[in-house]
């Protein structure tokens, strides 16, 4: 099993481009979570999924949104990049509320 | 909101122990610890329910104290292995963890 994975590993825009990172689980959860994480600022939630189909706002949603049309993906879009943007990008997956799985990361640089 | 970790930096010899705490202003359902290595995505390490339990994987336990909001990280004869940051990670029923700012702990020999 590959667990969670995120593609791509590195990005680097210029402001004002758009991007989508994709993660992708093959343990068969139902939820999934993007995070951004910051110096000195922990994981931030982004956005979730309880289900196919279903989308939430976390803590920090604005200039990202997300689609989880497939149960086993779950897609982060920036349609206009910022600099205040540029952050590692973790994705991950649970069976319910219980233990996540994280990705190994996407490392985004906003120029 | 963001659940509040001390201390935010830990410095140890080996065999040493510490202890990482996490407070929240919310009713919480549950605490969840994750260690983070440098470079790597985090681990989860132990979730605790409501009810005060206290669980514990190889030299490392956790409490938690619903009616203080509150959870403790124990690490016990700290090893080399235990170097990282770790995080706690709330959640009071609404399907989400939120996650503290982090506790980096060095480990030294």
């Amino acid at each position: 099993n590959a667990g969670v994975t995120q593609t791509p590993k590195f990005r680097v825009l210029k402001t004002g481009q758009s991007m989508t990172l994709l993660c992708a689980q093959d343990m068969n959860h139902e939820y999934m979570y993007w995070y951004r994480q910051d110096p000195g600022m922990g994981l931030r939630l982004i956005h979730y999924s309880v289900g196919e189909g279903t989308t939430a706002k976390g803590e920090v949603p604005d200039g990202y949104n997300v689609s989880r049309l497939k149960k086993q993906n779950f897609l982060l879009g920036l349609e206009s990049a910022a600099p205040s943007q540029t952050s590692v990008y973790f994705c991950a997956s649970s069976y319910s509320i219980y233990e996540q799985f994280f990705g190994p990361g996407t490392r985004l640089t906003v120029l | 909101q963001q659940p509040v970790q001390s201390p935010q930096a830990v410095i140890l010899r080996e065999g040493e122990d510490a202890v990482i705490n996490c407070s929240s202003s919310k009713a919480l359902y549950s605490v969840h610890w994750y260690r983070q290595k440098h470079g790597e995505a985090p681990v989860f390490l132990m979730i605790l329910l409501k009810g005060g339990e206290q669980k514990g994987h190889d030299k490392i336990s956790a409490s938690f104290n619903e009616k203080k909001q509150q959870s403790s990280l124990y690490l016990t004869a700290s090893q080399l292995s235990y170097s990282g940051t770790y995080f706690c990670g709330t959640e009071a029923g609404t399907d989400k963890l939120i996650f503290g700012t982090g506790t980096r702990l060095q480990v030294f020999p």
